[in-house]
């Protein structure tokens, strides 16, 4: 059983450039939710997604979207970059959408942002 | 607005020390409460859960978390360290959310252990 996988794993961009992040959910897995980890802070949660909708977000601004594919993979779309967005965006899979289901989370994509 | 406070941010101990690091959440109904670990170079990775029933929940690696209503606290405790132990601890908390699985995550407690 493949776990939750990440590209690219490092990245580098500049301030006001755009940016996509991308996920592959466990298989079976129909929903995706992404958290962003500043440095010395937990996880803070952006959205999820479930069978292709957006079904939940945190306190993002628009400028964050995403999508996710008929094969339940997932997108992360950051656009007009700004200094504080440099993170670990986590992408976590889970079987259904709804809190009785456990996430299991991918190892991640740094973003930094100069 | 929920919350997660972890009171430890750093915590040091010696192999075959007892540990116990402190959650509290904020939130007056139904929680489901998490601790999830981050070894060095790794994925977030589930230690235990708590969903329902016996409050004291065993987890992997010979950790255990109990949960006291009371007191709002999930707190995660392990009778004896390995030095493999050394890692980011995340206390997490989800709440019903409208029909999303969204996890709420304390800042974490960094545990370095010395052989």
């Amino acid at each position: 059983e493949t776990g939750v996988t990440q590209s690219p794993t490092h990245l580098i961009k500049t301030r006001g450039q755009q940016v996509t992040l991308r996920c592959s959910s466990q298989s079976g897995h129909n929903t995706v939710s992404w958290y962003q980890q500043a440095l010395g802070q937990g996880p803070q949660f952006i959205f999820q997604y479930y069978r292709e909708e957006e079904n939940g977000r945190g306190n993002f601004p628009p400028r964050f979207s995403g999508l996710q594919f008929p094969n339940y993979s997932s997108e992360l779309n950051v656009n007009a970059l700004e200094l504080d967005d440099s993170a670990l965006y986590l992408c976590a899979s889970s079987p259904d959408r709804f809190a009785s289901y456990e996430q299991y989370f991918g190892p991640g994509t740094r973003l930094t942002v100069t | 607005a929920q919350s997660v406070s972890q009171h430890n941010h750093h915590v040091i101990l010696s192999e075959a020390a007892s540990l116990e690091l402190g959650c509290n959440y904020s939130y007056g109904g139904t929680v489901n409460l998490f601790w999830y670990v981050q070894y060095p170079g790794q994925h977030l990775q589930l230690l235990l859960k708590y969903f329902s029933g016996d409050p004291l929940v065993k987890g992997i690696k010979g950790f255990e978390a109990e949960f006291i209503k009371s007191k709002f606290s999930f707190n995660l405790r392990k009778p004896s360290v390995q030095w493999s132990d050394t890692a980011e601890y995340f206390c997490a908390v989800k709440t019903p959310s409208g029909g999303y699985n969204k996890l709420i995550f304390g800042a974490g407690t960094r545990l370095a252990v010395h052989p």
